[in-house]
């Protein structure tokens, strides 16, 4: 089963700043990387998939990075509604899918 | 647009049983694997079954492999999860999700529904 491991599990950022979270892998998921978005009460939603792909409707101050083990999502010019928890989602080797266990962004 | 709502959550003792639906509506349910994926209390996500377009095809976790069974009724458009031998580890919100069907990311959910596993 490949580990995910997210980093920070808290972050603290003024709106307007930019935000940076990790995601490592306990081994290579090459591209196989996918970005979500969680807030409380509503359901999870996909921000990034192939690492850097953003999907339907997402703006463009997301974006993801990275490949192998170590990969990264970006937000930039935060607002008031990106923050949330965010997790990263490994399909490369699957049984089983595997997830970080989650950064919650927060408002400074 | 594409929805998925969960239903049948709810309080149970350990040991019993419980089903969940996911009612799938705004695209062509048979043809797309699904997912249950949950979230306990305090902890990550956690992928818990995934069921082929056709349903011929089912996966699972091992901690739920032998307890859990996941079935489509392709012809009302739902997915369901039959969970038995409950334990106080499964309560946990249980969402659904759409596989996308080429790369096996999960482009869209449903909001989720509370099971609570306590005597």
């Amino acid at each position: 089963e490949i580990v995910m491991t997210q980093s920070p599990a808290t972050l603290s950022v003024s709106p307007g700043e930019s935000a940076t979270l990790s995601c490592r892998a306990s081994q290579s998921v090459n591209y196989n990387l996918a970005w979500y978005q969680r807030k409380p009460g509503q359901a999870p939603r996909l921000l990034i998939y192939g690492a850097s792909t953003r999907a339907t409707g997402i703006p463009a101050r997301f974006s993801g990075s990275g490949s192998g083990t170590e990969f990264t999502l970006t937000i930039s010019s935060l607002q008031s509604e990106d923050f949330a928890v965010y997790y990263c989602h490994q399909y490369n080797n699957w049984p089983p899918h595997t997830f970080g266990q989650g950064t919650k962004l927060e408002i400074k | 647009q594409v929805q998925l709502v969960e239903a049948g959550g709810g309080v149970v003792q350990p040991g019993r049983s419980l089903r969940l639906s996911c009612a799938a509506s705004g695209f062509t349910f048979s043809s797309y694997a699904m997912h249950w994926v949950r979230q306990a209390p305090g902890k990550g996500l956690e992928w818990v079954a995934l069921i082929s377009y056709d349903a011929y095809n089912k996966y699972y976790a091992d901690s739920v492999k032998g307890r859990f069974t996941i079935s489509r009724d392709n012809s009302n458009n739902t997915l369901y999860l039959q969970m038995n031998s409950l334990r106080t580890e499964d309560t946990a919100v249980y969402y659904c999700a759409r596989d996308d069907g080429w790369l096996h990311y999960f482009d869209y959910w449903g909001q989720g529904t509370l099971v609570t596993v306590s005597s």
